[in-house]
């Protein structure tokens, strides 16, 4: 498969605490994105990462990319209820035209 | 608020009755893409317009067709839907091609009877 794959494939955590998913993937990127996707809903765009960064961060959301490895992680601190959804980290490649999501974190989080 | 407008939100259809699925976006983009999505699944990227020039995925069945009329709307046709096309279908657009942020619509949930 070209999609990326994401561990873990699901994950429980309290309110408060961090959660952190990792996504793995095979080819050369320009970029990797993270969505985020509620039951039943489309996906929305969180953060973006170029191939050139190593960390970044957005509100409560901290991405570190390592192109050597081919994996990227997204943390989450202090995790709210509201943060419950599926995770999924997408791989871009100007060379290729490809725009591929990894197999996705279901993130739950207990109040 | 620049959006991607999918109707109908949920559509029953039966086994083999060729259905319609449309997206509609005010952003302006250039590209737009139909993605199949089953349950606890990846979305899957059936094909993509880059404006006018349709691009298919190799493994998208040929049972599924889109067209583009415009900049702003695309359909999705499913001409003869089974069982296994029971999904979320999403539409997403972009600016441009492969690294550019996607812009997703809320979905069509099909079922199939």
């Amino acid at each position: 498969s070209q999609q990326g794959e994401e561990d873990p494939q699901a994950l429980s955590i309290q309110e408060g605490e961090n959660a952190t998913m990792n996504c793995s993937y095979k080819t050369s990127i320009n970029n990797l994105q993270w969505y985020r996707q509620n039951s039943g809903r489309g996906l929305v765009h969180l953060i973006l990462i170029r191939s050139n960064e190593r960390e970044k961060h957005s509100g409560r959301l901290r991405v570190t990319l390592d192109t050597s490895k081919k994996s990227s992680s997204l943390l989450i601190t202090a995790s709210r209820a509201a943060d419950t959804a599926s995770y999924f980290c997408a791989t871009g490649s100007r060379l290729s035209n490809q725009f591929y999501f990894g197999t996705g974190t279901s993130l739950t989080v207990i109040p | 608020d620049a959006m991607v407008i999918q109707n109908p939100r949920y559509q029953v259809t039966q086994f083999g009755k060729p259905v319609t699925l449309s997206c509609s976006q005010t952003l302006n983009h250039n590209v737009m893409y139909w993605y199949q999505q089953k349950s606890s699944q990846a979305p899957k990227l059936l094909f993509h317009y880059y404006d006018k020039d349709f691009n298919n995925e190799a493994d998208t069945p040929d049972n599924f067709q889109s067209r583009r009329p415009n900049t702003s709307f695309c359909f999705l046709d499913i001409r003869s839907p089974g069982l296994g096309d029971a999904a979320m279908y999403l539409c997403a657009t972009s600016r441009v091609r492969g690294t550019d942020t996607q812009y997703f619509g809320p979905g069509t949930r099909l079922t199939v009877l």
